[in-house]
């Protein structure tokens, strides 16, 4: 079974702070995606990677930045952290890209709040 | 911009009814999914459907692709608690990223 891991599933922040969110996928994904869900209006895309070190900006990217120094690993970052990023963040990976009607596999997901 | 809207936002059912949920579009995708998610978990994929007017049975869950490749519904037959959860259409834009409804919220009533 694909198993795509996050660091943490709840986190509480003060405005300001530096903010880093992880996640792992263990299937040798060439594809990662960072979204964001917020009450109707469902997945958002905030960055997504095609390959290592490569990182393409998705819907939202504004406020965030990304890293994929592995494979395996995609991390979301907070530069700054502020009230209107509290969210739920999801990671998720799939082995093709979207437009091949692949599957994306999905992360528990991490609730942020920023106070 | 392509969008995809579902209705209902909210449905809240008895066990052992039927229901349907919609996703629509004013644009063409060249295929759409629906993922289920229950409460503290991510999105789990259900179905991929990629030819007009596929019918896909998944045990009590039908999904259909509209013949024009805008639209797709979920029918549920005779649902159960552990249906309960938000279902979300997907489909992927010109740039292979994939976008989503806002998703329906079911509950199934014991």
């Amino acid at each position: 079974d694909v198993k795509v891991t996050q660091s943490s599933r709840y986190l509480v922040k003060r405005t300001g702070e530096k903010v880093f969110l992880e996640c792992v996928q263990d299937m040798d994904h060439e594809n990662m995606f960072w979204y964001r869900q917020d009450p109707g209006l469902g997945l958002r895309l905030i960055y997504f990677s095609y390959d290592v070190k490569m990182k393409e900006k998705g819907d939202i990217p504004e406020g965030y930045s990304v890293s994929r120094e592995k494979k395996e690993r995609f991390s979301l970052i907070l530069e700054s952290a502020s009230t209107n990023q509290t969210s739920m963040y999801l990671c998720a990976s799939s082995l093709l890209l979207a437009g091949t009607a692949d599957t994306q596999y999905f992360g528990p997901g991490t609730r942020l709040t920023v106070l | 911009t392509q969008l995809l809207e579902q209705s209902p936002q909210f449905l809240s059912i008895q066990e052992g009814e039927n229901l349907t949920v919609y996703c629509n579009s004013s644009s063409v995708f060249s295929s759409l999914q629906w993922y289920r998610q229950e409460p503290g978990e991510g999105p789990v994929l259900l179905v991929t459907v990629v030819t007009g007017g596929e019918v896909k049975k998944l045990k009590r869950l039908t999904f259909q692709f509209g013949d024009a490749r805008k639209d797709s519904s979920l029918h549920i037959t005779a649902a159960q608690p552990g249906d309960t959860g938000l279902y979300l259409c997907a489909g992927p834009d010109s740039s292979y990223k994939l976008i989503f409804g806002s998703g329906t919220r079911l509950l199934v009533r014991p």
